[in-house]
């Protein structure tokens, strides 16, 4: 199984400032046309379903601002949450969609200093 | 709109079944492969199950395997969920999650299965 690790556990960020977080896979989540890192970011917000932000590693879900976005590839990853919001305050879970099991990222969680 | 609307929770003692069942609107049922992820009480999420679009293929993650069974109906638009042989570990709330490919678009509210004496 694909072991995703993320870093680190939660994080406080003024408003308005950069929030970055980090997610390393145990093995390559590139696809075997090369071109795609099958790496996704969710968000949760307290009594609500996670919410699917960014997909192969860096395409927003329809929808979602453009603070947010992603990079990475191979094994290493990062989610920035650019001119961070309050209604940013959430946990986030990276995620492998590349092999089965799909496997989550143990989650950070993002509050305002 | 896209809705997964899921059912069939509820208290249960271990070693006992429960069938949960996804209620999906809004989208082509039948073009997306749908999952099952759960998450226990103050955790975080595990992925559990995935089954394609006919129903043809379908992957568990091991610690349920051979205890839980994906199955969807697409007459209906539903998905369901067999939970048997439950443990205390299973308590959890189980999310409908639909999506292209293996993409995780759209997820349900949940529902909550808690397993105890």
């Amino acid at each position: 199984d694909i072991v995703m690790t993320q870093s680190p556990d939660s994080l406080a960020v003024s408003l308005g400032e950069r929030a970055t977080i980090n997610c390393k896979s145990s093995q390559s989540v590139l696809s075997d046309s090369k071109t795609d890192n099958y790496l996704a970011w969710f968000q949760q917000k307290p009594g609500q379903p996670p919410k699917l932000l960014i997909y192969s590693t860096s395409i927003r879900e329809s929808g979602v601002p453009d603070r947010f976005s992603g990079s990475g590839s191979g094994t290493d990853f990062t989610l920035t949450i650019s001119n961070l919001q309050a209604e940013d305050v959430a946990v986030y879970y990276c995620q492998q969609h590349y092999a089965s099991p799909l496997t989550f990222g143990g989650g950070t969680r993002v509050e305002i200093k | 709109e896209v809705q997964l609307v899921e059912s069939g929770g509820g208290l249960v003692q271990p070693g006992g079944s429960l069938r949960l069942s996804c209620a999906a609107s809004g989208f082509t049922f039948n073009s997306f492969w749908m999952n099952w992820v759960r998450q226990a009480p103050g955790k975080g999420l595990e992925w559990l199950a995935i089954i394609k679009q006919d129903g043809s293929e379908k992957l568990y993650v091991d610690s349920v395997k051979g205890r839980f069974t994906i199955s969807r109906d697409n007459a209906k638009n539903s998905l369901y969920l067999q939970l048997n042989s439950l443990r205390v570990e299973d308590t959890a709330v189980y999310y409908c999650v639909g999506g292209a490919g293996w993409f995780l678009h759209y997820w349900g509210q949940g529902t909550l299965v808690t397993v105890s004496s």
